[in-house]
């Protein structure tokens, strides 16, 4: 069976512009949460989503949003790109919101 | 602020020994427990979960979970080069919406 998947895998966008990123779960599962980990720290959690309605929300600014779609596939959205905005972002789905995650390869978005 | 705390390490041990990995958290209302490797470059991967106290084990892996010390852990048997990675502790919020929580990670370094 796929595992996560995300799309693209890396990504370089400039200061004020916006990104759209792309998750989809493993097959089956119905919650995807998102992260976003810089160098040397752990995943910071970002959102998280259960049957298409947004169960949690971390500290982020506004620029960023997400959705989950019917076919428990998400994106995150993030406007006005600034430089520290650059991290990996991961994706990771389980079958429920309380359940083991497992994380897809991420996107490395660079901000110049 | 629910933090999770770990020893950055590294922490060196000869192949074949045992590798102990240590984490406390401070939202004393959180259920769920995760150790996440993470080679370099790459996404975390689910090692061990557990939810109640006490010791689980899985092939060379135990997790050992102590609620009223709030404290986590994770014992590698046989220690192997290719264990060398970050480990990840993850706790869930107690607020319900599944949120992780994740420590900075421990650098383990299996010298051969």
């Amino acid at each position: 069976d796929a595992g996560v998947t995300q799309s693209p895998t890396h990504l370089i966008k400039t200061r004020g512009q916006h990104v759209t990123l792309r998750c989809s779960p493993i097959s089956g599962h119905k919650s995807v949460s998102w992260y976003q980990q810089v160098l040397g720290q752990g995943p910071q959690f970002i959102f998280q989503y259960y049957e298409k309605e947004e169960r949690g929300r971390g500290n982020f600014p506004d620029r960023f949003s997400a959705r989950q779609f019917p076919n428990y596939s998400s994106e995150l959205n993030v406007n006005a790109l600034l430089l520290g905005d650059s991290a990996l972002y991961l994706c990771a789905s389980s079958i429920q919101g309380n359940q083991p995650q497992h994380f897809g390869d991420g996107t490395r978005l660079s901000i110049l | 602020q629910k933090e999770v705390e770990q020893n950055s390490g590294p922490l060196s041990v000869p192949e074949g020994a045992i590798a102990s990995l240590n984490c406390t958290y401070s939202d004393r209302g959180s259920q769920s427990f995760f150790w996440y490797r993470q080679y370099s470059g790459k996404s975390p991967e689910l090692i061990m979960f557990i939810y109640s106290n006490g010791d689980k084990e899985d092939g060379r892996f135990t997790a050992q979970l102590n609620k009223a010390s709030q404290y986590v852990s994770l014992l590698i048997r046989d220690s192997q080069p290719s264990d060398s990675a970050t480990y990840l502790c993850a706790v869930t919020e107690a607020s319900g919406t599944y949120k992780y929580i994740f420590g900075t990670g421990t650098r383990l370094k299996v010298l051969a």
